[in-house]
């Protein structure tokens, strides 16, 4: 198996929803990443999690909420959301050595209303 | 923070062209990923260089780390080449499990 599967593929939430995003890989990969990106724009860093434990969060509000509970899942908890939160929001592993290259999932586009 | 630039923005080209897409960044890295979005789409990797070139079928790629530069080649060019090609680098910050930082993006459409 050498993919990131993301699920769901599409998710319209409401601003009191609480909602999660989840992310699966089995290639035995050690780092997890969420990315956010919006239309016509590059990806930016949200979190990075290294052997299951938080390593990297750049400033990520808080109703954005990371949870790590394998080396294979990561999820992303969501919880009062504005609409310009709305976005493509993608999940990637690597072996997290710089010589080891990164599998992107498809995303989860997001729609908050 | 390293500054990523990609030129050109916008590219459209025939079918049959030679395709060259640059990327150049400011600060030192461990590894600079070329990768392609098509619209509405999740990422895919193309390539990872730390050094020199490499090719896959009608793509190459090379890096210059002295001139803090790369390019992306694609030869015989076809409609399902058109994406968004993205550059990004990874720092060299130490560890491994940092995150990419992004060019804006080559958005290439290849006309039939």
């Amino acid at each position: 198996d050498t993919e990131v599967t993301q699920t769901p593929k599409h998710l319209v939430m409401g601003m009191t929803n609480k909602k999660s995003l989840k992310c699966e890989q089995h290639m035995g990969h050690r780092a997890m990443y969420w990315y956010k990106q919006k239309a016509k724009k590059p990806p930016e860093l949200m979190f990075v999690y290294s052997y299951e434990k938080l390593s990297i969060n750049e400033s990520v509000p808080s109703r954005f909420s990371p949870e790590c509970p394998n080396s294979s899942l990561l999820n992303l908890h969501l919880h009062a959301l504005q609409p310009e939160d709305s976005a493509l929001y993608l999940c990637a592993s690597s072996q997290g050595q710089a010589d080891y290259g990164y599998t992107f999932g498809s995303g989860t586009r997001l729609t908050v209303v | 923070k390293n500054e990523v630039e990609q030129s050109p923005q916008n590219l459209t080209a025939q079918e049959g062209e030679f395709i060259t897409i640059n990327c150049s960044y400011s600060v030192g890295i461990s590894a600079l990923h070329w990768l392609q979005q098509h619209p509405g789409g999740g990422i895919v990797s193309l390539f990872m260089l730390s050094s020199g070139k490499k090719k896959h079928g009608r793509l190459i790629a090379t890096i210059n780390i002295q001139e803090k530069h790369s390019s992306l080649h694609i030869t015989a060019s076809h409609p399902r080449d058109s994406a968004v090609y993205i550059c990004a680098v990874r720092g060299r910050s130490g560890g491994g499990a940092d995150g990419l930082t992004f060019g804006k993006g080559t958005h290439l459409i290849i006309q039939p």
